[in-house]
């Protein structure tokens, strides 16, 4: 079964700073994708970014790029220049590739809270 | 509407009593997802319909639950018999095919908020 580890229950950043957050993944799959999401106060879950494990460039959007790296199932989401509507539970999530249940399987999240 | 719409916000019930929560999905999407997430934990898969194939319900955690979806469109969560244990945020979510389109997102409404007294 696949399951979705994110060991930082909770992260802080400076406005303006870069934060990492981790995390890491088990499956016997070799082509999958992954997610994070983001989840402010207001419970919708936003997509931030995804990757296709089949790509070896790591995907980036704006702000926000993943360290994604296979052999170590390890996908960490780096957010630069952090800003104050950055803060909210962020979510790693993991989806095979073409399952007949597209299911995500879910992290327990990372709380950000960013410092102005 | 543009996004996935769930309905109630949110819902504050007995114990014992029965609740039912909606959901109404992108216009379009054909699959639709619930997920459950308790207080400081991830989401839990409950239940998936795609199309108007046979749902998979592998994720509802009991025969006290059960959620259809008519028309290929709305959903509903149905909770029988609610016990404290079920009070968490029942999250909505649809997408376009679940199956060869599996790189597609998932889009998610707002969530009803449910408390069992």
């Amino acid at each position: 079964a696949q399951t979705v580890t994110q060991s930082q229950p909770e992260m802080s950043v400076q406005e303006a700073e870069t934060v990492t957050l981790s995390c890491t993944y088990d499956t016997s799959e070799s082509d999958y994708y992954l997610f994070w999401y983001k989840q402010p106060p207001s419970r919708q879950m936003i997509l931030v970014i995804r990757q296709e494990a089949y790509k070896q460039q790591n995907a980036t959007e704006n702000r926000f790029s993943v360290n994604f790296q296979k052999a170590a199932k390890s996908f960490s989401l780096k957010i630069s220049d952090s800003q104050l509507g950055d803060a909210a539970m962020y979510f790693c999530a993991y989806r095979n590739r073409g399952s007949t249940l597209g299911r995500l399987y879910f992290g327990r999240g990372t709380q950000l809270t960013v410092w102005p | 509407g543009a996004g996935v719409s769930q309905s109630p916000s949110n819902k504050v019930t007995e114990k014992g009593k029965d609740v039912e929560l909606r959901c109404d999905p992108i216009s379009g999407h054909t699959a639709l997802y619930w997920y459950r997430q308790s207080l400081g934990q991830g989401l839990e898969f409950l239940i998936y319909f795609q199309g108007n194939s046979a749902p998979d319900k592998s994720g509802l955690p009991s025969d006290r639950f059960s959620a259809e979806r008519t028309g290929g469109s709305v959903s509903t969560l149905t909770i029988q018999r609610t016990q404290q244990e079920d009070s968490a945020v029942y999250l909505c979510a649809s997408s376009l095919k679940g199956r060869e389109n599996s790189n597609q997102p998932q889009h998610f409404g707002d969530g009803t908020r449910l408390s069992i007294l």
